[in-house]
Formats: structure tokens, C-alpha cells, sequence
């Protein structure tokens, strides 16, 4: 079965410390997305990337973060200065057609921010 | 009031038992409509889409009431591996493209 796959699964870093989160999408899908999960809280949206540029920003993307589809395969998230509150597990997600249709998550990629 | 509203519960349930979930959201323009489990940690895997019609998988039926803007999730026979929190997920128009979550609700299946 087609998987979206994340690296790294834990990230430790320094407070004001730069991070790429990277992800490979499922081949044929389309649609990319970034969302986190605080711990014990719900999943929240972050971006979401389409045709080689965003297409929808929550109000969390603030400008300390980018996305990038840097080749065919790779869909990264990069932290400019991270704080103690970027701490959190990221999940990337792709879908065939939209969010409309059924979205896969990788396996997410937990950061602690110290 | 939320997006999208659920029980937190936790439901603890012996195993063999009926749960009932139910889920609120506030956009009556909502588009898509969806139940994922989440595992502790673990990332959210669709359980089953949720059609006006309502529709079933096994033992877990869904139903839609967009009148009441209401989704309920029934899971009968409940097995101990069914322990997990069940989110509930909307695609709302207008919202973009994004998926809205609930907080999820916990369930905890008993011997």
C-alpha cells in the first residue's frame, strides 16, 4: 500500500534553531498539506501546497514558516527560528484530488523545542 | 462556538458493546464529511467517509443530518482493538483546502 513517509520521527532542537521537516507524498497525488498536533490537543491545518505553490495558509503559518517542493518527491517544511511552542508533532498529508477525497498521513515527525 | 465539536470522553466500553459517537460542526455549507481514528501518537487513518444516505463498513455505520449539522459514528460489537480516538472531520466550503478537526473522542474497549 502506498505510504507518505516523514523524517526525521524525533527532532530536538534549540530555541531560535532553524528545522526542515521533510516528507515524500504518495507518487500521484496532487494535493500536499502540513498540519500539527500539540500534545493532547486536536490536529490543526498549517498550509496546503498545490501545483508548485501554496494554495491556503492558516493563521499559525505566520512568517517563520515556508514549504517547498524542492524536486518531484520531496515536500519540506522549514522553521525559520523555532520557539518553545512550535513544539508539537507534525504530520504531513497528500491526497489524489483534494481534500474532498480521502487524505493520507505520514507517520508525523514529533519536535521538541528546548 | 467550534468548528467542529465533539465528546472528549473518555468512553469505556466493554468489549462486544454498541458506542455511539456524535459530532457537531457549525458551517452549514460544509462539503465533506469524514470519521479517522487516531491511535495514541500514531497519525490519523481514515476510518470511513460519511454520506447524506448514511453508509456502513462492517461494524461501523455513519450518518450525516445536515439539517441538524450532526454526524454520528456507531460502532457495534466493539473489540478491543477498536481503543483509539475517533476524530471527527469536515471539509467545509469555504474552507479552503484544508480539513477541520474535532478534538476527537477517546474510546477504551474492556475485557
Amino acid at each position: 500500500e502506498p505510504e507518505v513517509t516523514q523524517t526525521p520521527s524525533h527532532q530536538v532542537t534549540q530555541m531560535g534553531q532553524e528545522v526542515i521537516l521533510r516528507c515524500v507524498p504518495i507518487s500521484n497525488h496532487l494535493y500536499f498539506y502540513w498540519y500539527r498536533q500539540i500534545l493532547g490537543q486536536k490536529v490543526e491545518f498549517l498550509v496546503s501546497f498545490y501545483n508548485n505553490e501554496i494554495s491556503e495558509k492558516s493563521e499559525i503559518f505566520d512568517d517563520q514558516f515556508s514549504v517547498e517542493r524542492p524536486d518531484g518527491s520531496n515536500f519540506t517544511l522549514k522553521i525559520r527560528s523555532t520557539k518553545l511552542e512550535d513544539s508539537a508533532m507534525y504530520f504531513c498529508a497528500s491526497t489524489r484530488t483534494g481534500p474532498n477525497t480521502e487524505a493520507f498521513f505520514g507517520q508525523g515527525t514529533r519536535l521538541t523545542v528546548v | 462556538r467550534k468548528e467542529v465539536e465533539q465528546d472528549p470522553g473518555p468512553f469505556n466500553v466493554p468489549e462486544g458493546a454498541t458506542v455511539a459517537f456524535n459530532c457537531t460542526y457549525s458551517n452549514s455549507a460544509s462539503q465533506s464529511f469524514f470519521w479517522y481514528r487516531q491511535d495514541c501518537r500514531k497519525e490519523p487513518k481514515l476510518l470511513m467517509s460519511v454520506y447524506s444516505s448514511g453508509n456502513e463498513d462492517g461494524r461501523f455505520t455513519a450518518q450525516l443530518n445536515r439539517a441538524s449539522q450532526y454526524i454520528s459514528l456507531l460502532i457495534r460489537d466493539s473489540k478491543l482493538s477498536d481503543s483509539a480516538t475517533y476524530l471527527c472531520v469536515v471539509n467545509m466550503r469555504g474552507g479552503g483546502n484544508k480539513l477541520t478537526f474535532g478534538t476527537g473522542t477517546q474510546l477504551k474497549v474492556e475485557l
